[in-house]
């Protein structure tokens, strides 16, 4: 059975703070790994696909880097911001369209 | 681009009671995917198509749910008869071709409450 873990469950952080979360996978089979962040009452918004070990991707704060031989990926954010709070999804492609997503971390930031 | 849409929003409904879900995926998509995600889990696969075939559906349980892309374009998730553990929220999502590297764009989904 494929699983994909995330930590922490939750993190609790001051506004200003620069933080980083994981993403477990396994090391096999690797096609892709997405990263989603989903905000209470929308829709889940897609931040980065990565397809190569040693990727690294940037969207202004949130930054992501990927290792595939050893499965895992890292998204960090920046000095973070109220309207960062939102739980943060990764999602791992195998071969034949399988996509399994991990259980979130769930971020608040406090002005 | 006009968004996933999904409706209804909200929807409360008694055990052993039927629901239906609808989805209209962004237009051109041809691969449109169904998510059940129950509070502290990750979003679960229940069925994806490919225009109007099925592509997987291994974790649907089928016993009380059904969908259907017909014309591959709209889609509709039943449940019939619901049970409690079907409280969760249902998204639907879809990708121009189901390839690995595409992202998936969402719907804001449907939250079930089962009574």
């Amino acid at each position: 059975i494929l699983n994909v873990e995330q930590s922490p469950q939750s993190l609790h952080v001051q506004e200003g703070d620069s933080t980083n979360f994981t993403c477990s996978f396994p090391s096999s089979n690797f096609y892709a790994l997405h990263w989603y962040r989903w905000e209470t009452a929308k829709s889940p918004e897609a931040l980065f696909v990565m397809t190569l070990n040693g990727d690294e991707k940037k969207k202004g704060r949130i930054s992501a880097t990927l290792n595939t031989k050893e499965g895992y990926s890292y998204l960090y954010i920046k000095g973070s911001q109220p309207e960062d709070s939102a739980t943060y999804l990764c999602a791992f492609n195998t071969g034949g369209f399988k996509t399994i997503f991990g259980a979130g971390t769930r971020l608040f930031v406090k002005a | 681009e006009a968004g996933v849409a999904q409706s209804p929003r909200y929807k409360i409904i008694e055990k052993r009671q039927s629901v239906a879900f609808w989805c209209n995926p962004i237009s051109g998509h041809a691969t449109l995917y169904w998510y059940q995600q129950i509070l502290g889990q990750g979003p679960k696969l229940l069925i994806q198509f490919q225009n109007n075939g099925v592509v997987d559906d291994s974790q649907l349980p089928k016993d009380r749910f059904s969908a259907e892309r017909l014309k591959g374009v709209d889609s509709t998730l039943k449940i019939q008869p619901a049970k409690l553990e079907d409280s969760a929220v249902y998204l639907c999502a879809s990708s121009p071709t189901g390839a690995s590297n595409q992202p998936q764009h969402f719907g804001d989904g449907t939250r079930l409450s089962i009574l």
